[in-house]
C-alpha cells in the first residue's frame, strides 16, 4: 500500500527566509503528486501538482516542488516566506489509471509558523 | 459562481443521532469524495463516487453512509454506529483521474 511521510510536524521560519517542506512517499507505480495548503478551519487549496514531464513544477503563491524519483521525494520550496504563508501543508500521492476516481493518500501535514 | 459548497459549516450531534452533511458542486465533475480530518492524522478517505448511483468504501467507511442520486450532490450521513464522529469533514470533487478540489468543510461535534 502507498504511504506518504511528512517528517516535520511543525516548522518555524522568519519572514523573508527560505522554506523547504519535506515529503517522502512509498509507491509501487508512477504516482501523481500534490501539495495542498490549509488555513485554520478552511478547506484545502491546491498549490501545485506533478503528473509527468519536467520534475521541477511551479505553483501558486511563489511555491515550487521538485520530484526526485531516486529519493522518492517531492519537497516543497519557497525562496522567501511571507507572513501570510503560515498554514498547514499537506503532501498527497495519487493512483494513476483507476477509472474516473483519483484516490489520494495524504501525509499528516506540516504546520508552518512565520515569525516577523 | 462555480465551486463546491458544504453545509452546515458547524454541526452538533447528540449521542445516538444520525446527521447528514451536505456537499454540492456545479463544476460538472464526475467523481466526488468524503474525507475525515483529525488533528495530526491528515485526511482519511471515507467514501468516494465515480458516477451517479455508484459509490465505493474508502479506508474508514464504518459508521458512515452515502448516496449519489444526482451528479451535483453527494451527502454523507454519520450514523449512531460511528463511535467517535467529532472531526472536520471535507468533500472533494475531480474530473476523471485529475486533481481533487476541496470544499470549505463541516465541523461536526458530538455533545
Amino acid at each position: 500500500a502507498q504511504s506518504v511521510t511528512q517528517p516535520d510536524i511543525h516548522i518555524t521560519v522568519s519572514e523573508g527566509a527560505s522554506l523547504e517542506l519535506r515529503c517522502n512517499y512509498s509507491y509501487g507505480a508512477t504516482p501523481y503528486l500534490f501539495w495542498y495548503v490549509q488555513s485554520p478551519g478552511q478547506g484545502l487549496q491546491l498549490l501545485l501538482k506533478y503528473f509527468s514531464g519536467d520534475t521541477l513544477v511551479q505553483g501558486i503563491k511563489g511555491f515550487e516542488a521538485e520530484f526526485k524519483r531516486s529519493q522518492s521525494s517531492f519537497n516543497l520550496r519557497k525562496p522567501s516566506v511571507h507572513w501570510s504563508d503560515a498554514a498547514e501543508y499537506f503532501c498527497a500521492v495519487g493512483l494513476i489509471n483507476t477509472g474516473t476516481a483519483s484516490k489520494l493518500t495524504f501525509g499528516t501535514g506540516t504546520r508552518l509558523q512565520v515569525t516577523l | 459562481d462555480g465551486g463546491i459548497t458544504q453545509s452546515p459549516k458547524y454541526l452538533f450531534r447528540k449521542e445516538g443521532q444520525n446527521v447528514t452533511l451536505s456537499c454540492e458542486q456545479n463544476l460538472n465533475h464526475d467523481a466526488m469524495y468524503w474525507y475525515r480530518q483529525d488533528p495530526g492524522q491528515g485526511l482519511r478517505l471515507i467514501y468516494y463516487s465515480q458516477i451517479v448511483n455508484d459509490f465505493q468504501k474508502g479506508d474508514i467507511a464504518e459508521g458512515y453512509s452515502v448516496s449519489r442520486e444526482k451528479k451535483e450532490s453527494f451527502p454523507l450521513t454519520v450514523t449512531s454506529a460511528q463511535k467517535n464522529p467529532t472531526a472536520f469533514y471535507l468533500c472533494a470533487t475531480s474530473r476523471e483521474t485529475d486533481t481533487q478540489y476541496f470544499g470549505p468543510g463541516t465541523r461536526l461535534t458530538v455533545l
